[in-house]
């Protein structure tokens, strides 16, 4: 079973500096979507960048761009000028018709 | 559009009481699912749906039911609410299309509390 693992429970960031969240995951298959999620204390899950296994230039998304390495199953979301509007939980998740997620990874912004 | 709307918000069920939970989205996407998040954790698939009369289990489906009659809807029953179904249930959808332009949509989330 495909599996995603986040090995950062908490992270902290000062505003306007540079934050890189990790996620790792495992699979057998070659066809398959990454994604990360944001979620608030509201509760909605907020898609922040999503990324396709066949495409080998890394997706990006204004301050957001992910490194993506097929062969080292790795998965990172870099968030450039961090904001305090980006604090939140932010979930890594792999999707191939049964998507899964981690565990997530608490992020913190210090004005 | 209203996307994806879960009805309701919070309940409260004593062990052993049956209740469904509803799921609406009206972007007609033929891929839906139901999640459960527990604290500290991830969203873990209960179920999914890829279109009408065609649903399949996730990786925690054991306790729940689902049905898909039509496009619209994809509810999910408990049939003898436990304590450790206690948790946060969100629907999803998306198009199941295949192509990178899929996005899932989720619903508000359902806080469920077992007595």
């Amino acid at each position: 079973a495909q599996t995603v693992t986040q090995s950062q429970p908490e992270m902290s960031v000062q505003e306007a500096e540079t934050v890189t969240l990790s996620c790792t995951y495992d699979t057998s298959e070659s066809d398959y979507y990454l994604f990360w999620y944001k979620q608030p204390p509201s509760r909605q899950m907020i898609l922040v960048i999503r990324q396709e296994a066949y495409k080998q230039q890394n997706a990006t998304e204004n301050r957001f761009s992910v490194n993506f390495q097929k062969a080292a199953k790795s998965f990172s979301l870099k968030i450039s000028d961090s904001q305090l509007g980006d604090a939140a939980m932010y979930f890594c998740a792999y999707d191939n018709n049964d998507m899964r997620f981690g565990a997530g990874t608490r992020l913190t912004v210090k004005p | 559009n209203a996307g994806v709307t879960q009805t309701p918000k919070f309940q409260v069920l004593k062990t052993g009481q049956s209740m469904t939970l509803q799921c609406a989205q009206d972007m007609n996407h033929e891929y839906m699912s139901w999640y459960r998040q527990d604290p500290g954790m991830g969203l873990r698939l209960i179920h999914y749906s890829v279109g009408a009369g065609i649903t399949d289990q996730g990786e925690v489906p054991n306790g729940y039911n689902v049905s898909r009659s039509t496009t619209e809807d994809f509810p999910l029953r408990l049939l003898s609410a436990a304590p450790s179904q206690t948790s946060v249930y969100f629907c999803a959808s998306r198009n199941e299309t295949g192509t990178a332009t899929d996005t899932q949509y989720f619903g508000p989330g359902t806080r469920l509390t077992v007595l």
